[in-house]
């Protein structure tokens, strides 16, 4: 099965800061990734598909790249309402795997 | 208007059998996948298995023993059956439907206890 290792695990940040969560891939997955939001009590949400493409509705402010394997989900200036949990997702082979998820709260 | 709504029974007893509905409505179960994950309190999320458009199923290989993944087209449903619960199997079950997991139900949370 393809290992997804996510960091950071937890993370503070200011209004305004520049953050970025990271999956690493222990096999080649392609742009084959999906990073989801979560909200405490709700369901998860796609926010980038493929890596690096935003879905419909979601903020400019949020961005996907790739550097080898490793996947990062960038948001460029942080609001009050992005703080949830981010979990990403490669879809390149099945089983399908997870990242342990990054819970990211405003300081 | 695509919706998603899992059901089902919320404490389940050690070593018993998890039946799992969720409802489809907006979106064609011939022409799109459905999948369920599932989340222990505070944990992460895991891919269970996937009910593919044309019936055809792939399960997570750490519970593929334990589970099935059925459908009735005709009452837009999708079908989770997992066997031998364990105290570890506790947690919020989503169905989300599309390869792109575009769609989500809001969860059914299970708890698996005597």
């Amino acid at each position: 099965d393809i290992q997804m290792t996510q960091s950071p695990s937890s993370m503070s940040a200011s209004l305004g800061d520049r953050v970025t969560i990271t999956c690493q891939a222990s096999q080649d997955i392609g742009n084959n990734l999906i990073w989801f939001q979560q909200k405490p009590g709700k369901s998860p949400r796609p926010m980038i598909y493929y890596a690096t493409n935003l879905a419909n509705g979601v903020p400019s402010r949020f961005s996907g790249s790739r550097s080898g394997s490793d996947y990062s989900l960038t948001i460029s200036s942080l609001e009050s309402e992005d703080m949830a949990d981010y979990h990403c997702l490669q879809y390149k082979q099945y089983p399908l795997t997870f990242g342990s998820g990054t819970k990211l709260e405003i300081k | 208007q695509v919706q998603l709504k899992e059901s089902g029974p919320g404490l389940v007893q050690p070593s018993q059998t998890l039946s799992l509905t969720c409802t489809v409505s907006g979106l064609s179960l011939t022409s799109n996948s459905v999948s369920w994950i599932r989340q222990p309190p505070g944990k992460g999320l895991e891919w269970m298995g996937v009910i593919w458009s044309n019936g055809g199923t792939d399960y997570n290989s750490a519970i593929k023993s334990r589970l099935s993944i059925s459908r009735d087209t005709s009452k837009s449903q999708v079908f989770l059956k997992m066997n031998s619960l364990q105290t570890e199997d506790t947690a919020m079950y989503f169905c989300a439907g599309r390869m792109g997991f575009d769609y989500w139900g809001q969860g059914v949370m299970v708890t698996v206890s005597s």
